[in-house]
C-alpha cells in the first residue's frame, strides 16, 4: 500500500488528453513539492516534472503538471504511442523523514 | 553529460550482506543529494535512501531502517549503499539517482544493478 495513491491504470486515444492523479495527505503533497516520473519499459526513470509543474529540459510542453491541497495530477495533452509508459509520482514526506512515491499509472495509448 | 554507473549488485543469500557502488561522473558531484531507489520484479518504484550534498544528513525508508547504511566521498565521486541482514524482499534492481534541489526530484539516473536474495 503505498503513502501516495493513483490509478493503477488509464486509457486514452491517439491525440487525445490524459490525466493522472495522485492523492496524499497534509504530511506530503500538502506540505511539499510533487515530482513526476515516466518509466519506459525496461528502462531506467525519468524526471518529467519537478516544484509541482516545472518542465524538466527536453520535456515536450504536452506534458504538466499541478498540484491543489493533498492531491497533483500530471497532464498529457495530444497522446502519441511513445507515450505509453508508467508514471509515478513523488514527493518529501515530512513525517516519514524521507521520500514516498506512487504506486505507479500504467498508460494505455489504445 | 551526467553519468551514474552502478556496480556491485548479486546473487546473495537471506542474512547476508552487500555493498553497492555508484560513480557520478559529467557534474561536479559533492553539489548535489543522491537517493537509492528500488523495483522489485514487476512492482513500482520504493525510495530506500537519501544523502545530502556533504554527507551529514542521511535518511532511511523504514522498511531498511538499521540494516542498510548509505554514504558518500565526494574525492572519488562515489556513492555507497552497505546492506546487511538482507532479506528475500530485498530482491529488486537498486538505481542511484542524483536530485535535483529536492531529494524527490532526482533528475538523472544510473542504469540499475541487480541485487537476488535467495536461499
Amino acid at each position: 500500500q503505498s503513502v501516495l495513491t493513483q490509478p493503477p491504470s488509464v486509457s486514452e486515444a491517439p491525440n487525445q488528453r490524459v490525466t493522472i492523479s495522485c492523492s496524499g495527505s497534509s504530511s506530503n503533497i500538502g506540505n511539499n513539492a510533487v515530482n513526476w516520473y515516466q518509466q519506459l519499459p525496461r528502462k531506467a526513470p525519468k524526471l518529467l516534472i519537478s516544484y509541482n509543474d516545472v518542465l524538466t529540459s527536453g520535456v515536450p510542453d504536452r506534458f504538466s503538471g499541478s498540484k491543489s491541497g493533498t492531491s497533483a495530477s500530471l497532464a498529457i495533452s495530444g497522446l502519441q504511442s511513445e507515450d505509453e509508459a508508467d508514471y509515478y509520482c513523488a514527493t518529501w514526506d515530512d513525517s516519514l523523514n524521507g521520500v514516498v512515491f506512487g504506486g505507479g499509472t500504467k498508460l494505455t495509448v489504445l | 553529460e551526467v553519468q551514474l554507473l552502478e556496480s556491485g549488485g548479486g546473487l546473495v543469500q537471506p542474512g547476508e550482506s552487500l555493498r553497492l557502488t555508484c560513480v557520478g561522473s559529467g557534474y561536479t558531484f559533492g553539489h548535489d543529494a543522491m537517493s537509492w531507489v528500488r523495483q522489485a520484479p514487476g512492482k513500482g518504484l520504493e525510495w530506500v535512501s537519501g544523502i545530502s550534498y556533504s554527507g551529514s544528513s542521511a535518511w532511511y525508508a523504514d522498511s531498511v531502517r538499521g540494516r542498510f547504511t548509505i554514504s558518500r566521498d565526494n574525492f572519488k565521486n562515489t556513492l555507497f549503499l552497505q546492506m546487511n541482514s538482507l532479506r528475500v524482499e530485498d530482491t529488486a534492481i537498486y538505481y542511484c539517482a542524483k536530485a535535483e534541489g529536492l531529494v524527490a526530484a532526482a533528475a538523472a539516473w544510473g542504469q540499475g544493478t541487480v541485487v537476488t536474495v535467495s536461499s
